[in-house]
């Protein structure tokens, strides 16, 4: 079973930068898995962030980049804001057998 | 403006088969690229894709539950429905619908205020 894991949870001062990852089972994430990145705020639907690795869509705040970083997807923000406190979720695309899988989310703390 | 919104019901029994339907404005089904997934969240968990329909017909589904799953487009309607056999408590999760544009590589950019569904044990 493939599984896509990220960090549990992370913490960071308003005002600072920080970076998420995200992992697959199967090896180097690369941008053939398409790496996407989602934010979900308690109670809300999933918003989208990145799509393609790295691409922004047109709502997401000039703060927030996405990259490969040693093997893994990358979801940095620079520059937090408490309104940033959420939970995170990669998506990776496994194009072999076309199917797309979550990671398990990572709980982002401002404080 | 791109809207999706979920319908269905909110309780179901175990072994009985959840049939939910995503009403969708703001694109066609008929556009080249496009698709629409559905997408769940137990209570407190994390995000599980689910299925995926496309502007073609052609259909993916998450592995471990291909058997169980099915999903459909009414392109007339804008409607895509998704149906879920032998429910049992742990399929208990929001089911969020959401547009997918770039033929899949632009996956779940808008998505469904989600509808809760239920299984009681």
């Amino acid at each position: 079973q493939t599984v896509v894991t990220q960090e549990p949870s992370v913490t960071v001062s308003p005002g600072g930068t920080v970076t998420l990852t995200c992992a697959s089972s199967t090896g180097a994430v690369t941008s053939g898995y398409y790496p996407n990145w989602f934010q979900q705020k308690p109670g809300q639907a999933p918003r989208a962030l990145i799509y393609s690795t790295s691409k922004k869509h047109s709502w997401t705040p000039a703060r927030f980049s996405g990259s490969l970083l040693g093997g893994k997807a990358a979801l940095t923000l620079s520059g937090v804001q408490p309104e940033d406190e959420a939970e995170y979720y990669c998506l990776l695309y496994y194009g072999g057998a076309h199917f797309w899988v979550f990671g398990g989310g990572t709980k982002l703390t401002v404080l | 403006q791109i809207t999706l919104k979920e319908s269905g019901p909110t309780l179901v029994k175990p072994t009985e088969t959840l049939t939910l339907t995503c009403t969708f404005s703001g694109f066609s089904l008929r556009t080249s690229g496009v698709g629409v997934g559905w997408i769940r969240q137990p209570p407190g968990k994390a995000l599980e894709w689910l299925a995926l329909i496309y502007w073609n017909d052609d259909k993916r589904y998450r592995p471990s539950l291909n058997s169980r799953l099915s999903i459909t487009k009414d392109t007339s309607k804008n409607q895509v429905v998704l149906t879920m056999t032998h429910m049992d408590p742990v399929d208990t999760a929001t089911y969020y619908c959401a547009h997918s544009g770039g033929s899949g590589f632009v996956p779940f950019d808008y998505w469904g205020q989600g509808i809760l569904v239920t299984v009681p044990s």
